[in-house]
């Protein structure tokens, strides 16, 4: 089985420019989430999609945070303008539902560094 | 309000020593309760997780973890250390109703000597 593909691995962006992330979840995951990593603390929720439809975005800046997942598949997350505190590990998961008991499948992340 | 408390930034245990690696949460109810490692530059790999039942739970890798209701804990352990298990250590857990969203502790570090 194929895990959670992330791309790209590392990206580094001056602050005020845009970037986006993609994540291909494992085939048939209907629930996908967004995870942001900071250096040294846990991950943080940042947004989770039952299929194509949002189901918690309360922790997403959406001032400057956007994500899509339009067919239910894959997922883009995008960030404009960044700021120097985006820099970190955006993690992308994957589970079957949204009480999936198994736990997530996390894919490697991207490392995000904003200079 | 709900937190998961990984009380260890960093622990050094010598190869083939045990380590018990410490979790508290705070919840309004017994949460659904999970260990996850990551190794450097990788995301996160399920160790184990508690849903109900037997409190000793076997996870992959050797590990094993212990829920204490009573002490609002859920430590990981493993009886002999291999330098491969120097990774980052994420406690974590998630209500049983609702939205079903997980919250991470900050993890520990987890260093192995020769």
């Amino acid at each position: 089985e194929a895990g959670v593909a992330q791309s790209p691995r590392y990206k580094i962006i001056e602050k005020r420019q845009s970037v986006a992330f993609w994540c291909n979840p494992i085939s048939g995951h209907a629930t996908l989430y967004w995870y942001q990593q900071i250096l040294g603390q846990g991950p943080k929720l940042l947004i989770q999609f039952q299929n194509n439809g949002v189901v918690d975005d309360s922790q997403l800046p959406k001032d400057r945070f956007s994500a899509e997942r339009l067919k239910g598949v894959d997922s883009t997350l995008k960030i404009q303008p960044a700021k120097l505190e985006d820099s970190a590990v955006y993690l992308c998961a994957s589970s079957s539902s949204r009480r999936d008991v198994y736990g997530y499948t996390f894919g490697s992340g991207t490392r995000l560094t904003v200079v | 309000a709900q937190s998961v408390t990984q009380p260890d930034i960093h622990i050094t245990v010598s190869e083939g020593a045990s380590l018990e690696l410490r979790c508290n949460y705070s919840y309004g109810a017994t949460p659904y309760l999970f260990w996850y490692v990551q190794s450097p530059g990788q995301g996160l790999q399920l160790l184990l997780k508690y849903f109900s039942g037997d409190t000793l739970v076997q996870g992959i890798k050797g590990f094993e973890a212990e829920f204490k209701r009573s002490q609002s804990s859920f430590n990981l352990r493993k009886p002999s250390v291999h330098w491969s298990d120097a990774a980052e250590y994420f406690c974590a857990v998630a209500p049983r109703t609702g939205g079903f969203k997980t919250i991470f502790g900050a993890g520990t570090r987890l260093f192995v000597k020769a």
